[in-house]
């Protein structure tokens, strides 16, 4: 079946760097993606998002790439700072028939750890 | 997370036992979904809702029930426990179906079955 994966299972950076993680889907459908932060022992919290039809999105520190050609998106952290320590999942909401139903398809997961 | 509460926190199940996981948000949202999460491994959708009185099959259903009689809540019945079932489990809802509709996530379930 249609997945998505993560290229790295942890990343360690030090404060104030840039961080970058990266996620690789294989369903060519996919026309929506989501970024979630799962801090230990809660559940998984949202980031930002984005549709198909960008490629680049900007948020609070957070930036998300979409390379479409590749089925490639990536996640950017500025600043990186201790509280960003979490496990980042890129999730695909699965299309059908002209809407969504949530139905989202997650990756692994990458350990994002930042030191002091 | 605002606004979608799972009970219990913990449970530890003997196999065979039956139990029901208790989902409600008070949002009022349409969409409630039930997801879990086994180690190294991403969260897999197990059932959904798309309003109250429709449920439909998510990727991994087997061994669970749901049931949506009202908009709030969405229970999870593991029917016969087994030990494959011990898992984190995740109830999450969002406004609407519609894509682009910010899926928000409870704070999760443990459950171990012995």
């Amino acid at each position: 079946g249609e997945s998505v994966g993560l290229h790295l299972p942890t990343l360690s950076v030090q404060e104030g760097d840039n961080s970058i993680i990266n996620c690789a889907y294989s369903n060519s459908a996919s026309d929506y993606f989501i970024w979630y932060k799962q801090e230990s022992g809660k559940g998984p919290q949202f980031i930002i998002d984005i549709r198909s039809n960008m490629d680049k999105r900007q948020g609070q520190r957070v930036t998300v790439l979409l390379n479409k050609t590749v089925k490639h998106l990536s996640l950017q952290i500025a600043a990186t700072q201790p509280g960003d320590s979490a496990v980042y999942f890129c999730a695909e909401n699965a299309h059908a028939g002209g809407t969504s139903y949530g139905k989202l398809t997650f990756g692994q997961g990458t350990i994002l750890t930042v030191h002091p | 997370n605002a606004g979608v509460t799972q009970t219990p926190k913990f449970q530890v199940l003997k196999t065979g036992q039956s139990m029901t996981l208790q989902c409600a948000q008070d949002m009022n949202h349409e969409y409630m979904s039930w997801y879990r999460q086994d180690p190294g491994m991403g969260l897999r959708l197990i059932h959904y809702s798309v309003g109250a009185g429709i449920t439909d099959q998510g990727e991994v259903p087997n061994g669970y029930n749901v049931s949506r009689s009202t908009t709030e809540d969405f229970p999870l019945r593991l029917l016969s426990a087994a030990p494959s079932q011990t898992s984190v489990y995740f109830c999450a809802s969002s406004y609407s179906a519609l894509l682009g509709n910010t899926i928000y996530f409870g704070e999760g379930s443990w459950l171990t079955v012995v």
